[in-house]
């Protein structure tokens, strides 16, 4: 079945970075962007950027640009969200996601939809 | 980057009633809106794509409507595994965005 299986919790100083990996399962890794999304602490959902399997092909929130940066192995089917410079309110769980592409025969229509999520990784970022 | 509204942002209801929550966009993101269902500690989880679409495996007592910025997403006979915090995404751009959530508790 399609999988997402995430690194487990990090517990990061101020300033530092963190690299979170996503390994993909069950489908053509190539086929489908990943997405990340945290959520900080009773917060809603904030999405921070996506990347093609390629590594073509990226787009980024802007409040993110120049501290997060994505990438792709493909030999390992696996993701990366690599967020730099850690401020104490980046303390958040993160969530890679599948966007999944489905056409819809009777308007012509593609929508795009998160269709499978990883159960997330904690990062907490201390003094 | 289009900003997402959700009304209410909490709503208390009981265990075989319809409820509708909704979702404004600040501008037309044509039928590109999507709903999730998270539930404590957990991942959200898809129930509607295309505004309108059921995902696999979601039962039709969930209705969702609505194209250009105004969209709605209906329960009609609420269970108590429904009550949850509910997501509304758009999809028609980048960066993609959520709308606040609605916590839907049990009265």
């Amino acid at each position: 079945q399609v999988q997402l299986v995430q690194s487990g919790v990090e517990v990061k100083k101020s300033g530092a970075s963190v690299k979170v990996s996503c390994r993909a399962s069950g489908y053509t890794f190539s086929s489908f962007a990943i997405n990340w999304v945290r959520q900080a602490p009773g917060q809603g959902l904030e999405w921070l950027g996506s990347i093609r399997a390629n590594n073509i092909r990226t787009n980024s929130a802007l409040k993110f640009q120049g501290r997060v940066f994505l990438t792709t192995d493909s030999s390992t089917n696996t993701a990366y969200m690599e967020l730099r410079n850690l401020r104490f309110d980046d303390t958040a769980m993160y969530y890679c996601v599948r966007e999944a592409l489905d056409y819809d025969f009777a308007t012509g229509l593609n929508h795009w939809y998160f269709d499978v999520w990883g159960p997330g990784t904690l990062v907490t970022v201390s003094s | 980057d289009i900003q997402l509204t959700q009304s209410p942002l909490s709503l208390s209801a009981s265990v075989g009633d319809r409820v509708t929550i909704t979702c404004r966009a600040s501008q037309s993101v044509d039928k590109d809106l999507n709903w999730y269902q998270q539930k404590p500690g957990k991942a959200p989880e898809p129930l509607i794509y295309g505004a309108s679409t059921l995902e696999s495996g979601v039962p039709p007592r969930f209705s969702a409507s609505g194209s250009g910025t105004d969209f709605t997403l209906t329960i009609s006979s609420l269970q108590r595994e429904d009550f949850a915090i509910y997501y509304c995404q758009q999809s028609y751009n980048h960066p993609r965005t959520f709308g606040q959530g609605t916590r839907l508790d049990i009265k």
